[in-house]
């Protein structure tokens, strides 16, 4: 079955130190995201990348980052930089033009809690 | 920026008809996406228009008017399963931006038996 997980669901980490979620999709799809959500908020932006070792910086790339090189990989790590990392993380993919449009299809996410 | 803005909460009961309102200010316009999102889940695609219109698919609707900048998404029967977060999001078409969803804050609805 074709699909994006991510791994692990939930996810402790303490203070200061970096830590990398996975994503990986098997749609064959060229576009890839990262969402950070917050309770009661909608979905920002961290990072996304168009195609295979290309990526562009979303709304709140700071203390993040990500790295492309195969296309069915698009990991993220929090650095200790991030000041306030605990939230829950989605991992996206699109193709660009698809029959809906750009529709995204997102993974199950990470719940983070820095400790 | 984008300005996406939708209401925060709404509740109803169920067996009833609820519309879910979302106003936008964008420049490059290229679609509008529904998404339905239950507690600590992944959002999930509900609906996109692109022209004006209503797009009817079984209880739910989705209607755009790109002139105003509106869309509404439309429950009919509602049901307890339908209580989650529903999420406006705006496609993009320029450049670099090509393929980014700008979404909303999110409307929780509540459904009551």
């Amino acid at each position: 079955d074709g699909g994006i997980t991510q791994s692990p669901k939930y996810l402790f980490r303490k203070e200061g130190q970096n830590v990398t979620l996975s994503c990986e999709q098997n749609l064959n799809h060229d576009a890839m995201y990262w969402y950070r959500q917050d309770p009661g908020q909608g979905l920002r932006l961290i990072y996304y990348s168009q195609i295979v070792n290309d990526f562009q910086k979303g709304d709140i790339a700071e203390g993040y980052s990500v790295s492309r090189e195969k296309k069915e990989s698009f990991p993220l790590t929090v650095t200790s930089a991030q000041k306030n990392p605990t939230a829950f993380y989605l991992c996206a993919s699109s193709i660009p033009s698809g029959p809906a449009g750009n529709e995204q299809f997102f993974g199950p996410g990470t719940r983070l809690t820095v400790l | 920026g984008q300005n996406i803005d939708q209401p925060t909460e709404m509740t109803a009961t169920e067996g009833a008809i609820v519309q879910i309102n979302c106003t936008y200010q964008t420049s490059g316009f290229n679609g509008l996406f529904w998404y339905q999102q239950h507690a600590g889940e992944a959002p999930t695609f509900l609906s996109y228009n692109v022209l004006d219109g209503l797009e009817e698919k079984g209880r739910f609707s989705s209607f755009l008017s790109r002139s105003k900048g509106y869309s509404y998404l439309l429950l009919k029967e509602l049901q307890m399963k339908d209580s989650a977060s529903y999420l406006c999001a705006v496609s993009m078409k320029r450049g670099s931006t090509l393929g980014r969803l700008y979404f909303g804050r999110g409307t929780q609805l509540t459904v009551w038996p």
